[in-house]
Parts: structure tokens; C-alpha cells; sequence
């Protein structure tokens, strides 16, 4: 069964730096053509692609995050994290992490986590 | 960067035939994903690689791509298909998603 669960601050400063874990179980970020990634959804918007990592460590980003993201995997641990930096107002968003098979949809879904950028 | 264009809001009469779009330049040569979102849960799979059903999702729930244009379709609509629908795709190795279709069940 797999399933992955987001966890992390519900609450950050402007200009901080928020770090979000994706700890998920029934599959394994070792195994050859894995990926998980990153989707966030602002209050009452569309779904926007953040990140992805696959099982080989390659890294993607969002183009117009890419100098604010930094996407990394602990396979020992199953967590994939995500930090972006530079928070913003208009990052607060329900930040969700999925799973992706090369060459397929997101499959997998954590339930997704709040977070509010406010001082 | 490549864009993804969905109409707003589609309405359907209960029993009857939904057609979402999703544009795109020349889409019909990527692969289109859609996903359901129901009012505070995660998104949901129901069509992948452009009309796959994943195991689960009802025969009613069906897709086509071609040209600039991919469809889903939602055949004999009830009202627990109403939902936010996305439509997403891989542009060089960049995710991306569809503006988003509220469906409405009358």
C-alpha cells in the first residue's frame, strides 16, 4: 500500500526559509525509474509543479523557482525534502507531495499541508 | 514555457455528457494526465496517458488528445463527479498542469 504524508511548519515568516518532508512507505526511491515530487495549490487556485527528484538523485525545478527551491531524498528514511526560500505571502499555499513513475502520471498522493506566510 | 488552457466552469444536466478541453501547442504528441479534486481532499488520477482508466475509476470517465486539443469525458454524470478537474503533462522534463475546470452536476 503506499501511501506519503507532508509534514512541516503551518506558519512562516516572510522572508524565512520553509522546509517541508515528504515521508512516504510502500515504494522505494531506489528503485529504478521512482520519482516524487512536489505540488502546491494556493487558496482557491489551479495545481502548480514545484519540484521532482528521481530515484537516480537527477533533479528538476519549476523554471520560475528554480533560484528558490532545493528538492533532496534520504532513501534510508523514504523522505524526499523540499526547501524554498524566501517566503512570501503569496506562497501560502497547500503544498502536497506525490509519486511518479518516469514517463507517468502522479499516482500517489499525500493528503497535503497548510502553509500560511504571514507576519 | 509551456501553457495548459481549460475552460473555467462546464455545467452538465445529471445523466448527461461532460466534455472538458485542454489546450495546448501541439499536445497531441505528450502524454495528458487528468485528475479529479473534490473541496479539501488531494487530487485524484482518473485518466493518464491520454485515456487510461486507472483501476477503480468507473467506464464512465474517458479521454482523447489529438492535434492542440485533449478531452475527458464524463459519460452519464452524477452528482459525485462534481469536482475541480486538471489536466497535466511533461515538457522537457518540467511539470505542468492545466488552469483547472469546475464542473457543476445540475
Amino acid at each position: 500500500q503506499v501511501t506519503l504524508r507532508e509534514s512541516g511548519p503551518a506558519l512562516v515568516k516572510p522572508t524565512q526559509t520553509l522546509t517541508l518532508t515528504c515521508t512516504f512507505s510502500g515504494f522505494s526511491l531506489s528503485t529504478s525509474r521512482m520519482c516524487v515530487s512536489w505540488i502546491r495549490q494556493p487558496p482557491g487556485k489551479a495545481l502548480e509543479w514545484l519540484a521532482l527528484i528521481d530515484w537516480d538523485d537527477d533533479k528538476y525545478y519549476n523554471t520560475s523557482l528554480k533560484t528558490r527551491l532545493t528538492i533532496s531524498k534520504d532513501t534510508s528514511k523514504n523522505q524526499v525534502v523540499l526547501t524554498m526560500t524566501n517566503m512570501d505571502p503569496v506562497d501560502t499555499a497547500t503544498y502536497y507531495c506525490a509519486r511518479r513513475e518516469v514517463a507517468g502520471p502522479f499516482d500517489y498522493w499525500g493528503q497535503g499541508t497548510l502553509v500560511t506566510v504571514s507576519s | 514555457s509551456y501553457e495548459l488552457t481549460q475552460p473555467l466552469s462546464v455545467s452538465v444536466a445529471l445523466g448527461q455528457t461532460a466534455r472538458i478541453t485542454c489546450g495546448g501547442n501541439n499536445i497531441g504528441s505528450k502524454n495528458v494526465h487528468w485528475y479529479q479534486q473534490k473541496p479539501g481532499q488531494a487530487p485524484v488520477l482518473v485518466i493518464y496517458r491520454d485515456s487510461n482508466r486507472p483501476s477503480g475509476i468507473p467506464e464512465r470517465f474517458s479521454g482523447s488528445n489529438s492535434g492542440n486539443t485533449a478531452t475527458l469525458t464524463i459519460s452519464r454524470a452524477q452528482a459525485g463527479d462534481e469536482a475541480d478537474y486538471y489536466c497535466q503533462v511533461w515538457d522537457i522534463s518540467t511539470g505542468v498542469f492545466g488552469t483547472g475546470t469546475k464542473v457543476t452536476v445540475l
